[in-house]
């Protein structure tokens, strides 16, 4: 099994500031997820990245794929409340389509 | 949009129940998904299927079986209940095709006492 290091574990911050996610490995992925899951749910997928090097945006969010597709960030612009969640990473093994999970970073944003 | 139901959010069940812990999809999805999730672990997968009738070992699958019997329907057992097997139990779907996001269900929450 591949594995997947996410950093930092825990973060809390006020709103409005910049915050970064890393996701890192030895190993290459196929592809690189991004879910965010709130407490009492599952997670929710919010992007695939595919292509080493490819940087996708969703609103406030920026996903990046690293060149050699073994690591992966996520950098969220000016954090709300909002975006208080359990944010994991996960990579799409070459060997099949079978999921390893990063242990999550958990985000809190204070009013 | 793709739902993956399962069955219980909450569950209490005694040491050496055998228990069941149901999860269907509605949108065909091939290949299904067995997770548990604690503290400082993240999540670890127990069972997948690519298939009817197929299942495949994840990475913790002492103590738990699984069946698929239909395409939309996949069950994780746990044999024997342990106090070590209380944990958040989440089953995901996945169309075929190497990019595709994992939908989840919503969790359940199992305590064994």
């Amino acid at each position: 099994t591949q594995l997947l290091e996410q950093s930092p574990q825990f973060l809390s911050i006020q709103e409005g500031e910049n915050l970064t996610v890393y996701c890192n490995s030895s190993s290459v992925f196929s592809s690189l997820q991004w879910y965010r899951q709130e407490p009492g749910e599952g997670p929710v997928l919010l992007v695939t990245v595919v292509t080493g090097g490819e940087v996708k945006k969703l609103k406030r969010l920026t996903f990046q794929f690293g060149d050699a597709r073994k690591d992966s960030s996520l950098h969220i612009t000016a954090a709300q409340p909002g975006d208080t969640g359990l944010y994991l990473c996960a990579g799409v093994e070459t060997s099949g389509s079978r999921l390893t999970f990063g242990e999550g970073t958990q985000l809190t944003v204070n009013p | 949009d793709v739902k993956v139901t399962q069955s219980s959010r909450y569950l209490v069940k005694r040491t050496g129940e055998k228990v069941f812990l149901e999860c269907v999809q509605d949108m065909d999805h091939e290949n299904m998904f067995w997770y548990r999730q604690d503290p400082g672990l993240g999540l670890r997968l127990i069972y997948f299927s690519y298939d009817v009738k197929m299942k495949e070992k994840g990475d913790i699958p002492e103590g738990y079986s699984v069946s698929r019997e239909k395409k939309e329907r996949f069950s994780l057992i746990l044999e024997s209940a342990s106090t070590n097997q209380t944990s958040m139990y989440l089953c995901a779907s996945r169309g075929a095709g190497t990019f595709g996001g994992y939908t989840f269900g919503s969790g359940t929450r199992l305590t064994v006492v």
